[in-house]
């Protein structure tokens, strides 16, 4: 009964692929996101989606596209895989705007996928 | 645009031991959150304290507690009676009361020593 999930946890691939990573919530949340952690342990969000409605997308290469099939899903694609894109790439869910949301888990992480591009 | 500084990249503590974990942000936002999120090494994002800029108390959560000085727009976490299962990254991070997204300063790793 994880509440945020993603898979695969782990993904290894060659530059040039094309490459996608699943996100799934069971919490009813209305808002979903990606986070990128790089190698120095740097996080950063990627995209926003509210009720399947991109909302954020803090200047991600057009290489990116996340998909919002419905408001519990929000997927990431990731085209033409390069070595730079190697991080961990966390889903993410709240109820609404962070702010609103509950105190004790008002951004609720998925465990993280570990990309990494040879 | 707001940031987020975590100016100690690591810090170590005795077991047993209260350990301070700094934190300054920068805004000009008067309604905001403030969090400090754990990172172990399973990788997994775990909120430790939350606090409301609104809200003159300090945040409390059983051994963690917060110090916010709004007028100096800092924000450290003091850890009690350290445990080794403290041990971890640590994040900072901040949110607009409007904004749906969490700034993340570049995190503290702790180490807890017997």
């Amino acid at each position: 009964d994880t509440a945020v999930s993603q898979t695969p946890k782990y993904l290894v691939t060659q530059m040039g692929n094309d490459k996608s990573i699943k996100c799934e919530q069971n919490l009813g949340h209305d808002t979903m996101y990606w986070y990128k952690q790089d190698s120095k342990k740097f996080l950063k969000i990627m995209f926003s989606y509210n009720n399947k409605e991109l909302i954020i997308n803090e200047t991600v290469p057009n290489r990116f596209s996340p998909k919002s099939p419905d408001k519990a899903h929000l997927n990431l694609h990731i085209n033409s895989l390069e070595l730079g894109d190697s991080a961990v790439y966390f889903c993410a869910s709240s109820q609404d705007l962070v702010s609103s949301s509950s105190y004790n888990s008002p951004l609720h992480f998925g465990n993280g996928t570990r990309l990494t591009v040879t | 645009a707001q940031t987020v500084t975590q100016s100690q990249p690591e810090m170590s503590v005795q077991e047993a031991e209260t350990v301070t974990l700094s934190c300054t942000y920068d805004t000009s936002e008067s309604d905001y959150y403030l969090f400090w999120y754990k990172q172990p090494p399973s990788r997994q994002m775990i909120l430790v304290i939350r606090q409301e800029a609104y809200k003159q108390q300090n945040a409390t959560e059983n051994r963690f507690s917060v110090n916010f000085q709004k007028a100096a727009k800092s924000f450290s976490l003091k850890i009690s009676d350290s445990q080794l299962g403290d041990a971890a990254m640590y994040f900072c991070a901040y949110s607009t009361g409007t904004a749906s997204k969490l700034t993340f300063g570049t995190g503290t790793r702790l180490q807890v020593t017997l």
